[in-house]
């Protein structure tokens, strides 16, 4: 268990629906990162927040939208969804400064565009 | 930016036996992490081993361990006495520490199998 924790973990929806993805990072954790794992690929970086401020961002499509909250979560806001965005969906935390270097990765939430 | 490769998308080795994953990058910075998660049919993603860029000693997880190389850039994984349960996807990442919000970059994966 890594400690950071997503809801939902399955959602299924369709064309032109909107959906919001959840992640809680681990306790004490700063920063929270999107990734996009659409079939059989790799990890695309979407957006980065850290305490509560856009960091970074990636290939994030402009129908897609995120935010970390004063308490740390963050949210996914995915909206006029096509087939192509059928996808899992990582949320991942770390410690700002931390010697570590590595991101802690939630089990994902698939989503399925129909 | 930074680019990381991964020129086996597939391999296969034999239960017990050693394999070694490869795995380039390019960077023009000088401090930075270096990671293998690996993904099992769970799609978990599950940290195997991390390098420090300034650390010229190589990272060994018990079966696992990496040949670093800073000036080739290059970072390969090598897994001894495979087991079954090792069988899924294993990304690289680069993870930088200056700029673009630190965020892992991974490369395309290689799928490994480990056979009876």
């Amino acid at each position: 268990d890594s400690g950071v924790t997503q809801t939902p973990k399955h959602l299924i929806t369709a064309t032109g629906q909107r959906v919001t993805l959840r992640c809680s990072p681990r306790s004490g954790d700063l920063s929270v990162y999107w990734y996009q794992q659409s079939l059989d690929q790799g990890l695309q970086f979407l957006i980065q927040y850290y305490n509560g401020e856009e960091r970074a961002k990636g290939n994030i499509l402009e129908r897609f939208s995120a935010q970390q909250f004063p308490d740390l979560h963050s949210e996914l806001n995915l909206s006029s969804l096509e087939l192509g965005d059928s996808a899992l969906y990582f949320c991942a935390s770390s410690v700002s400064g931390a010697n570590t270097g590595e991101l802690f990765f939630g089990e994902g939430s698939r989503l399925t565009v129909l | 930016a930074q680019t990381v490769t991964q020129s086996q998308p597939e391999m296969s080795v034999q239960e017990a036996e050693t394999v070694t994953l490869s795995c380039t990058y390019d960077t023009s910075e000088n401090n930075y992490y270096l990671f293998w998660y690996k993904q099992p049919p769970s799609r978990q993603m599950i940290l195997v081993i991390r390098q420090e860029a300034y650390k010229q000693q190589n990272a060994t997880e018990n079966r696992f361990s990496v040949n670093f190389q800073k000036a080739a850039k290059s970072f390969s994984l090598k897994i001894s006495d495979s087991q079954l349960g090792d069988t899924a996807m294993y990304f690289c990442a680069f993870r930088g520490l200056t700029g673009g919000g630190n965020k892992l970059t991974f490369g395309t994966g290689t799928q490994l199998k480990v056979e009876l």
